[in-house]
């Protein structure tokens, strides 16, 4: 079946480390998504791709990186500098202009 | 820019009783719009999505949503609420050109038996 794998589903982050969440999609779609989820927020975008090398900043992409070197994987880096990650983690892809977004199960990142 | 807001943080009903959750939007072009429902740690399920085809649109377990262009809504329904149908539900309108999705704020659905 095709879909959206995020790993780990559960992550901690020790103070001053880096830390990365995987994403891999099999629907072979061209755009994908990072959200950040906190209760009471909704969510909101940390960084897009819409095609293979090419990311654009969401609304919230401080204190992240992200890389786009393959079509099928987006993995998203929560580094030092993101003094909050303390938050629940959501990956999406989308074929075209249009068309609804997918969404992995999301990964769960907490402070030790 | 585009936004939306979902009335009411919270909604409860009994089982077997309507159910209606309330998403207003703002855009400047025709949107895209989307219901999306999310269970206890897991990831968004598209419930169902509205791009101009019929203003009346159907989608899984039930659900069905109204797009009203005068009142810029795009409430959802369901006839007779399921204790499966507890859930947080969310609205979103996408960007035609980015695919970027603008989310409200969710809706937490409890159903009482």
């Amino acid at each position: 079946d095709g879909g959206i794998t995020q790993s780990p589903k559960y992550l901690f982050r020790k103070e001053g480390q880096n830390v990365t969440l995987s994403c891999e999609q099999n629907l072979n779609h061209d755009a994908m998504y990072w959200y950040r989820q906190d209760p009471g927020q909704g969510l909101r975008l940390i960084y897009y791709s819409q095609i293979v090398n090419d990311f654009q900043k969401g609304d919230i992409a401080e204190g992240y990186s992200v890389s786009r070197e393959k079509k099928e994987s987006f993995p998203l880096t929560v580094t030092s500098a993101q003094k909050n990650p303390t938050a629940f983690y959501l990956c999406a892809s989308r074929d075209r202009a249009g068309q609804p977004q997918h969404f992995g199960d999301g990964t769960r990142l907490s402070i030790l | 820019a585009q936004s939306v807001t979902q009335l009411g943080s919270h909604v409860s009903v009994s089982e077997g009783a309507l159910v209606l959750l309330r998403c207003n939007y703002s855009s400047s072009v025709p949107p895209y719009l989307f219901w999306y429902v999310q269970y206890p740690n897991q990831g968004l399920q598209l419930l169902l999505k509205y791009t101009s085809a019929a203003t009346l649109v159907k989608g899984i377990n039930g659900f069905e949503a109204e797009f009203k262009k005068s009142e810029t809504s795009f409430h959802l329904t369901k006839p007779s609420a399921h204790m499966s149908d507890a859930a947080e539900y969310f609205c979103a309108v996408s960007d035609s050109n980015t695919g970027k999705l603008i989310f409200g704020q969710g809706t937490t659905l409890q159903v009482k038996p």
